[in-house]
């Protein structure tokens, strides 16, 4: 069937350094996508989103990129802090706005 | 706080007992959205409202679940007989359709349930 899923579970980088989480997705009618973080104990939050017209956007210290030839998807982050520390979902939006989520990366961000 | 709230937080419970959980979505949101998530995963999607109306509930809901939205306001899940198998995280989301194309999901902090 169709899913949404991650490359990998885990990652680790050095407070400064600059993240790029993955994932792979199935679905190529998808026309709408969206990165979350989820910390420990809490509901997912909302990051950034990318329409299928669009390759690139760009927020607050977060980028995604959308390869639409691939079904790939990649969220940026800059200058990661401690604080960026959790676990990141891209989810593919579904009939009636419901969202399907990967499998999720663990970022943790070494002091 | 992203406005949406969930209670309990914490359930625990004896299998083949029933258990019902609230959500309270923020206030103008006519969408409201359930989810489950197990350790490692990420959300499943179980059922939604527009309004008071079910519109769509997903296989994984089988026949001892149950969701309400009465007034369009809040909603509960409810679980009958519960089996080891439901112990996981039941969240909630919301939104608004008239918040433009995005309708972006505000989720609650879930609502963890063991059953023993």
């Amino acid at each position: 069937g169709e899913s949404v899923g991650l490359h990998l579970p885990t990652l680790s980088v050095q407070e400064g350094d600059n993240s790029i989480i993955n994932c792979a997705y199935s679905n190529s009618a998808s026309d709408y996508f969206i990165w979350y973080k989820q910390e420990s104990g809490k509901g997912p939050q909302f990051i950034i989103d990318i329409r299928s017209n669009m390759d690139k956007r760009q927020g607050q210290r977060v980028t995604v990129l959308l390869n639409k030839t691939v079904k790939h998807l990649s969220l940026q982050i800059a200058a990661t802090q401690p604080g960026d520390s959790a676990v990141y979902f891209c989810a593919e939006r579904g009939g009636g706005g419901k969202l399907i989520f990967g499998q999720g990366t663990e970022l943790s961000v070494k002091p | 706080d992203t406005g949406v709230s969930q209670d309990p937080r914490h359930k625990i419970t004896k299998r083949g007992q029933n258990v019902t959980f609230r959500c309270d979505p923020i206030s103008e949101h006519n969408r409201l959205y359930w989810y489950r998530q197990t350790l490692g995963q990420g959300p499943e999607f179980l059922t939604y409202f527009q309004n008071e109306a079910q519109l769509e509930k997903s296989r994984l809901l089988s026949d001892r679940f149950s969701a309400e939205r009465p007034k369009g306001s809040f909603s509960t899940l409810e679980i009958q007989r519960t089996e080891q198998g439901d112990s996981a995280m039941y969240l909630c989301a919301s939104s608004s359709v008239l918040a433009g194309p995005h309708n972006e999901q505000f989720f609650g902090p879930g609502t963890r349930l063991t059953v023993l």
